[in-house]
């Protein structure tokens, strides 16, 4: 059974660089099925696309947050890791790490469904 | 920018039937995938497709996607459904997540 964990620092100072890294077992994060992606969501409120990236290391980037994220896969550790810069007060949330779906249809690939999602950590971002 | 559009509440009284839409422009052009988060819970996906369910989802949960209304529907509801429920879809190389929908059961 696939599970993802999420792992790091659950409080980052203003300004700063936050860094989180999602652990997967129970199967290969290089399958050539799915991509690897990370969400997140602020307290009361709803879910946001942060980006994904596929084992061979091709992201996409949500384009509201791009200037400041980067998503990196480590296929030996079986890790895909999460750094967003210049943080604020707004980036506080609960961040996910989940696997998608990836399907190809008439020539054109498409990412899709999330499944399964980690249990979601909490980072803050306060002084 | 695409937009997805979800009513924020539905209640429903138990055995009756919620229907939770998703609103967008030419929606039914697109694959809408639909999840469950109960409170202090990750997400979990009940529809993924438009209307395929993954296993172990009840077929009490069941997708439709056409026009600019994609719609989630949830048959006999039981009081284990209470949750907040977000659509999902792709466009433009980038995920998107409707607004989501809180279901109360009475």
């Amino acid at each position: 059974q696939l599970q993802l964990q999420e792992s790091g620092p659950g409080l980052v100072k203003p300004s700063e660089t936050l860094s989180l890294t999602c652990t997967v077992s129970g199967g290969s994060i290089s399958s050539s099925s799915y991509y690897w992606g990370w969400i997140r969501q602020p307290p009361g409120k709803g879910l946001e696309w942060i980006g994904s990236i596929y084992y061979s290391g091709s992201t996409y980037y949500n384009p509201s947050l791009k200037s400041r994220v980067t998503i990196s896969v480590d296929t030996s550790k079986n890790q895909f890791s999460l750094k967003l810069s210049s943080v604020t007060a707004a980036d506080t949330a609960v961040y996910y790490c989940a696997r998608q779906g990836l399907y190809c249809s008439g020539g054109s690939c498409y990412l899709g469904w999330f499944d399964p999602w980690g249990q979601g950590t909490l980072v803050t971002v306060s002084s | 920018s695409y937009v997805l559009t979800q009513p924020p509440s539905v209640s429903v009284a138990p055995g009756k039937t919620a229907r939770i839409t998703c609103g967008g422009n030419n929606i039914g052009s697109k694959s809408v995938h639909w999840y469950q988060q109960k409170p202090g819970q990750a997400p979990v996906l009940v529809i993924y497709y438009d209307s395929d369910r993954p296993s172990g989802i009840p077929e009490r949960f069941s997708g439709s996607n056409s026009g600019n209304t994609a719609t989630l529907t949830i048959s006999r509801v039981e009081a284990g459904d209470e949750a907040d429920y977000y659509c999902q879809v792709w466009d433009s190389s980038s995920e998107l997540f409707g607004t989501g929908t809180k279901v109360t059961v009475l």
